[in-house]
C-alpha cells in the first residue's frame, strides 16, 4: 500500500517549453502532496505544499508563477515547470501525505528534467 | 549552522559489517526522528522513525535518539551490498504542518 507514481521518469526538453510532471497515489487519497526538487548530494529542497482544492503553498525562494502547482483531486497533483532554462535542471520529487496530523510521507520515484 | 547537519560521505563499507550513520540538529523542537533510504534515480522510502528520545530496532536496523546531545544515528548490522543507497534524516516538530526538515544524505557503498 502507500505508492505514488510520478510520470514521466525522465524529460528532456527545450529551453523556453513548459513541462508537465503528474503525482498520483494509488491506493490512497492523499489530502495534503509536496514538491522536492534535489540536486547531486544536496538535500531534498521543500519547493510547496498542496492541498486538494487549494492553492498552493510555496516556500520562499520560489517562483509561484514559474512553478505552477495544481490539486485537483485526492490522488493527483501537478507541477508545471513554465518556460524553463537549463538552470531547471533537477530531480523532481514528489510526495503525499494521507492525512493532516500525520507526519509519514511516501514519495514517488522523481523525475528527472533535463532543459537543454 | 543548518538545521540538519548530515556528512555525505561517502561512506564504503565491506559485506558484514556494521554501519554507523549520523545527524546533528539544532532545533530543539524537533520530536520525530526519521530515516529514510533512497536507491540512485528513486524516490525516498522511509525505513524508520523515532518519536522523542530513545532507541527503536527494526530488523539489522536500529535507530538512536539523542535529544540532550542534538544528536540522532542509524545503525546497520550485517550490512549487504543490497543496503548500498543514500541514507537522508529527517526530523520535524510535533504538531502544525508536521513537515520535516532533510539532512543531505550519506551515500553509502556496500562492496563484497
Amino acid at each position: 500500500g502507500a505508492v505514488v507514481s510520478q510520470h514521466p521518469s525522465r524529460v528532456i526538453c527545450k529551453s523556453g517549453t513548459s513541462v508537465k510532471i503528474e503525482c498520483r497515489s494509488l491506493d490512497f487519497q492523499a489530502t495534503t502532496m509536496f514538491w522536492y526538487r534535489q540536486f547531486p548530494k544536496k538535500s531534498l529542497m521543500l519547493m510547496a505544499t498542496s492541498n486538494e482544492g487549494s492553492k498552493a503553498t510555496y516556500e520562499q525562494g520560489v517562483e509561484k508563477d514559474k512553478f505552477l502547482i495544481n490539486h485537483a483531486s485526492l490522488t493527483l497533483s501537478t507541477l508545471t515547470v513554465t518556460s524553463a532554462h537549463p538552470e531547471d535542471s533537477s530531480f523532481y520529487i514528489c510526495s503525499a501525505r494521507v492525512t493532516s496530523g500525520k507526519f509519514e510521507q511516501f514519495f514517488g520515484p522523481g523525475t528527472r528534467l533535463t532543459v537543454l | 549552522q543548518k538545521e540538519v547537519e548530515q556528512d555525505p560521505g561517502p561512506l564504503s563499507v565491506p559485506e558484514g559489517a556494521i554501519v554507523s550513520l549520523n545527524c546533528t540538529y539544532s532545533n530543539s523542537a524537533f520530536q520525530y526522528f526519521m530515516w529514510y533510504r533512497q536507491y540512485s534515480r528513486k524516490g525516498p522510502e522511509l525505513l524508520m522513525y523515532t518519536y522523542s528520545s530513545g532507541n527503536k530496532e527494526d530488523g539489522r536496523f536500529t535507530a538512536q535518539v539523542d535529544k540532550s546531545s542534538k544528536y540522532i544515528s542509524l545503525f546497520i548490522r550485517d550490512s549487504q551490498p543490497s543496503d548500498s543507497a543514500t541514507y537522508l534524516c529527517a526530523m520535524s516538530p510535533f504538531g502544525g504542518s508536521y513537515i520535516p526538515t532533510f539532512g543531505r544524505g550519506t551515500s553509502l557503498i556496500v562492496h563484497p
